[in-house]
């Protein structure tokens, strides 16, 4: 079945370093991939996806680009902010026909931003 | 404002006593899910509703209940509730594929 593994955390880095959280998977098909993003207190929000191999998403700063030569789905930020601190989910939907409904998540990534 | 309200926030129970955790939301969307959240394990799917009278289990539907007699509306009924179902609940929806979430619920099952 459909699965997503993401580098274990927590991470922690300076204010204005370069982040990298790492998201491989496995699916069968043609997976569309997400990062969700979770503030302290507050349920999931969408921050980015992508729905076809090459594809880049990004949002507020953030990118992430479908690989699907690796099967992967790497979330980057060239400069990170105290405001980023959270924990971050990589997803992906069977496809989307499916859409929401098999969506599966991986384990979270907590990332602590330091001023 | 669009949004998915869940009702309560936190929740201590004790083993056995049926309870009942409420979510709502005013998107109009068709599609409903629930999904408990546990360290190390990410979010995993308990049950999910297509439509309203249309429900089906997720990955780990044990010890859980669900109707959705309304489309706005997807309660969580736990009947016996048991210590191992101490976790953090979320409730969302969905228009296609992206999921709007609630807040959560904390359940602390003695």
């Amino acid at each position: 079945g459909n699965s997503v593994t993401q580098m274990e955390g927590p991470v922690t880095l300076s204010e204005e370093a370069f982040l990298t959280i790492n998201c491989t998977y496995t699916a069968t098909g043609y997976p569309s991939l997400f990062w969700y993003v979770q503030y302290p207190g507050e349920g999931l929000q969408l921050l980015l996806k992508a729905t076809k191999a090459d594809d880049k998403g990004s949002n507020k700063g953030f990118e992430a680009t479908y690989r699907k030569e690796t099967t992967s789905f790497h979330l980057e930020k060239g400069s990170v902010q105290v405001s980023d601190s959270a924990v971050y989910f990589c997803a992906l939907s069977g496809s989307i026909i499916q859409g929401a409904q098999k969506l599966v998540f991986g384990q979270g990534t907590r990332l602590t931003i330091n001023p | 404002e669009a949004q998915v309200t869940q009702n309560p926030r936190y929740l201590i129970t004790v083993t056995g006593k049926k309870l009942t955790v409420t979510c709502s939301q005013n998107m109009n969307h068709e599609y409903m899910s629930w999904y408990r959240q546990d360290p190390g394990l990410g979010l995993r799917q308990i049950y999910y509703s297509m439509n309203v009278e249309v429900t089906d289990k997720g990955d780990v539907p044990e010890g859980y209940k669900v109707s959705r007699k309304e489309k706005r509306n997807f309660p969580l009924i736990l009947e016996s509730p048991s210590p191992n179902q101490t976790s953090l609940y979320f409730c969302a929806s969905s228009p296609g594929e992206k999921l709007f979430f609630g807040s959560g619920t904390q359940l602390s099952v003695l």
